[in-house]
Parts: structure tokens; sequence; C-alpha cells
């Protein structure tokens, strides 16, 4: 059964530093891994979508790596800012699966003034 | 182009009652997805839908049933609601194929009293 864990649950910084978070997946059946934003009680937004093939995929700061065979992305932050306060959630999709996606708990990011 | 849109924002219902949630994926969208979400969890996969057929159920009751309509447009409807369905219901878009980048409207909030 596949399980997806971010780590850590929350992590608070000081604005203009470089942060990164951690998300592992315990089967490396995937067809990709997608990163996602959430404002607190809104939907998500989609930042990246690597698929199974790519090591990296990169959007203004935000640079995210897949490591399939180890189980692990992380997404990269560079100079971070206020408005990037908010739950960041990765999520896999298994081979053999259409709408599937398995997310973890997320990660509160809070960045500080 | 307009986003995924959910109908409606909020709803409060009292136990025992039915509910339907409305979704309108993104256009030229033809596969819609549903998600719970409880608090301070990941989402949670309900349905996928393709082409007005189900493609993938998650792991709930028979209480939930969903539906696609020829505009792609999907219903997801929960009968003889229980204090544990208050959540936010998220509805997800993409292109055909397991391969593609699912976006996300808004939610639904609801609240079962």
């Amino acid at each position: 059964k596949q399980e997806v864990t971010q780590i850590p649950a929350a992590l608070s910084v000081a604005e203009g530093e470089n942060l990164v978070l951690n998300c592992s997946f315990t089967d490396s059946a995937i067809y990709n891994l997608q990163w996602f934003r959430q404002d607190p009680g809104k939907g998500l937004t989609s930042l990246l979508l690597i698929q199974s093939s790519q090591r990296e995929q990169t959007s203004g700061r935000l640079n995210a790596s897949l490591d399939k065979s180890s189980g692990r992305s992380t997404l990269y932050i560079a100079a971070s800012q206020p408005g990037d306060s908010a739950t960041y959630l990765c999520a896999v999709r298994p081979t053999g699966s259409q709408g599937n996606l398995i997310f973890g708990k997320g990660t509160k990011l809070s960045v500080k003034p | 182009d307009a986003g995924v849109t959910q109908s409606p924002t909020h709803l409060i219902k009292t136990r025992g009652q039915h509910v339907t949630l409305r979704c309108s994926p993104i256009s030229g969208h033809k596969s819609v997805s549903w998600y719970q979400q409880v608090l301070g969890q990941g989402p949670q996969f309900i349905f996928q839908y393709y082409e007005k057929e189900e493609r993938g159920r998650g792991n709930f009751p028979d209480r939930f049933s969903a539906r696609q309509f020829p505009n792609y447009s999907s219903e997801l409807n929960v009968n003889a609601l229980l204090l544990g369905d208050s959540a936010l219901y998220l509805c997800a878009s993409s292109w055909a194929g397991a391969m593609n980048e699912q976006f996300f409207g808004p939610g639904t909030r609801l609240t079962v009293l």
C-alpha cells in the first residue's frame, strides 16, 4: 500500500531564507508526483508536476526533484517571502491508477517578515 | 480560461440528510476526480470519472455516489450523512490519461451537525 510522508509537519523561516520541503513515498511504481500549495480553507494550487522519467522541474523560485528509486522528492523554495506562507502537499499517482492521487499530510510553512 | 468551479461554497446539514455537490471541470478536460479532506489531513480519493464512466473508487462507503454528465460536469452525492462526513470536498479535473496534471477547484465545505 502506497504511503506518502512529509517532513517536517511545520516549518518557520525568516523572509529571504532558502528552504527545502521533503516528501517520501513507499512504492516507486508511480506515474508522476505533484506538488501543491493550499491556503487555509481553500482548494489546492498545482505548483509542479514531475513525471516518473524526470529528475526535476523548475518554476520561478521553485525547484522540485524526484528520486523514484529511493522514494523521495524535495521542493526547494528560494528567497522565501511572507506570501509563500501556506501548507505544501505532495501527491503521487500510482501506476495502474487513472485519477487516484495519494497525498501526504502536508508541511505548514510560515515565513516571517 | 475559467478554472475548476464547485458549488456550493459552504453547506450545513444535519445527520441523516442527503447532500449533492457539483463540479464543472476546466474546458476541454474530460476526467473529474473527487477527494475528501478532513482538517489536518491530506485529501483522500473518493471517485474518478472519465467519459461518464467510473474509472476509480476509493475506500468510501456506498453512501457516497457520483456521476458525470455529457458536458463533463459531475455531481457527488452523499446519503445518510454522519458527523464524520464533515470535511472539505475537492473536485479535480485533467485531460485524459494518467500522466496529466490535476487541477483542483476551491472546494465545498460541508458541516454536518
